[in-house]
């Protein structure tokens, strides 16, 4: 069975721009989180999404929002981007019935 | 306080020594715990998976629960350079429709 896929792998952007990022989950997993980590931080819950609808919110802002279709596939967007939106964006999936998640390989965002 | 806390190391050992990594954590609604193994510039890959309070044991690996205590360890027996990694730990109140909270992450070294 295929693993969560992320794309892009890597990103640039500058201040102000704004980014869209995906997240394919493992078949048959019907909820999809997004986390943020930084060095400073570590892992950050953004939001959690089980058949298209929000589930779980994390305490990020607005600028920030996903979105998932009917296939389980996920996109998050961030608008206006700040430096301190320089992360690694991880999506993870499970099937919404049980705790555990699998992780995607992230999206490695730096914003100049 | 943090909800969940983790000694961020790093941590050092030689090859073939009994590694303990540690989390505690303030959240008494927590039963389901799990650990994470993340190498650098990948995702966090699932270890180990544990309900409730106990022993969990996969091969080198063995997951300790102390719900009393709020205190879950990750033991490795006989380390190997390729267990050098960021371990994580997380929790969850709930099987399948609650957010995971991690820890920070320790930083592990096995040198050969």
């Amino acid at each position: 069975k295929a693993g969560v896929t992320q794309t892009p792998r890597y990103l640039i952007k500058t201040r102000g721009q704004q980014v869209t990022l995906s997240c394919s989950p493992i078949s048959g997993h019907r909820s999809v989180s997004w986390y943020q980590q930084t060095p400073g931080q570590g892992l950050q819950f953004l939001f959690e999404y089980f058949s298209e609808t929000q589930r779980n919110k994390g305490n990020f802002p607005g600028r920030f929002s996903g979105r998932q279709f009917s296939n389980s596939r996920s996109e998050m967007n961030v608008s206006t981007l700040e430096l301190g939106d320089s992360a690694l964006y991880l999506c993870a999936s499970r099937t919404g019935t049980e705790g555990s998640q699998y992780f995607g390989p992230g999206t490695r965002l730096l914003v100049l | 306080q943090k909800e969940v806390e983790q000694d961020p190391g790093p941590l050092s050992v030689p090859e073939g020594a009994i590694v303990s990594l540690n989390c505690t954590y303030s959240n008494s609604a927590f039963q389901y715990f799990m650990w994470y193994r993340q190498y650098s510039r990948k995702g966090p890959e699932l270890l180990m998976y544990t309900y409730s309070s106990g022993n969990k044991e996969d091969g080198r690996f063995t997951a300790q629960v102390d719900k009393s205590s709020k205190y879950i360890s990750l033991f490795i027996r006989d380390s190997q350079p390729s267990d050098s990694a960021t371990y994580l730990c997380a929790m969850s109140a709930y099987s399948g429709n609650t957010p995971l909270v991690f820890g920070k992450g320790t930083r592990l070294s096995v040198i050969a």
